[in-house]
């Protein structure tokens, strides 16, 4: 079955310590895209990628970093230099198509919940 | 994209109409409304879209009003798994270079 991966499920990690989030996806999406959810709260955009070797910073990317080296896989890297990382991070795409109303249909990850000790 | 307005939060008896009402009056004319929904401590879950006529899938019904200004999103029998976070996004088909927002959304509390 088709969908996306996000692993680890928990993480947990020291202050001052980088920790990177895997997210893959099978669906031959072109975009994907990573939120942060903090609780009571709806999700925030960190970084997008529409395609191959190609990112955008969302509104709160200061802290992480991206990668997108194959359509398949998008991992978030949360730096040190995140203040407060403790969070629900959750990993979306999208199929193509940006003349398609279905290119605003994501399919979510999992999440992954990091808790800096 | 187009500001939404959702209650805070929703009360439905099991097995009744959950009606889940979505406010977008700024809304253009070639803007979608889109309606997602998330189970506690999963990600989001796409529900079903719309331009202007009515939809149904599986899910769920959506009627837009004629005005489009705004949207209700209809679960006709609704069941304890309904209980979830419900947000209403409007948008554009083919924004380029952005990506979806998600307010807080309503939460929907189904009991029996």
């Amino acid at each position: 079955d088709g969908g996306i991966t996000q692993s680890p499920k928990y993480l947990f990690r020291k202050e001052g310590q980088n920790v990177t989030l895997s997210c893959e996806q099978n669906l031959n999406h072109d975009a994907m895209y990573w939120y942060r959810q903090d609780p009571g709260q709806g999700l925030r955009l960190i970084y997008y990628s529409q395609i191959v070797n190609d990112f955008q910073k969302g509104d709160i990317a200061e802290g992480y970093s991206v990668s997108r080296e194959k359509k398949e896989s998008f991992p978030l890297t949360v730096t040190s230099a995140q203040k407060n990382p403790t969070a629900f991070y959750l990993c979306a795409s999208s199929p193509p198509g940006r003349q398609s109303s279905g290119a605003n249909v994501l399919t979510f990850g999992a999440g992954s919940r990091l808790t800096v000790l | 994209d187009a500001k939404t307005t959702q209650p805070t939060s929703m009360d439905c008896a099991e097995g009744r109409a959950a009606n889940l009402p979505c406010n977008h009056s700024t809304i253009s004319g070639n803007e979608y409304v889109y309606w997602y929904r998330q189970i506690h401590s999963q990600g989001p879950q796409y529900i079903i879209h719309g331009l202007k006529n009515n939809e149904t899938n599986e899910m769920a019904s959506l009627i837009i009003t004629e005005d489009r200004k705004s949207s209700t999103l209809i679960l006709p029998h609704a069941t304890l798994r309904d209980t979830a976070v419900y947000y209403c996004i409007v948008r554009v088909a083919n924004q380029a270079g952005t990506a979806l927002i998600f307010g807080k959304g309503t939460t929907l509390s189904v009991s029996s």
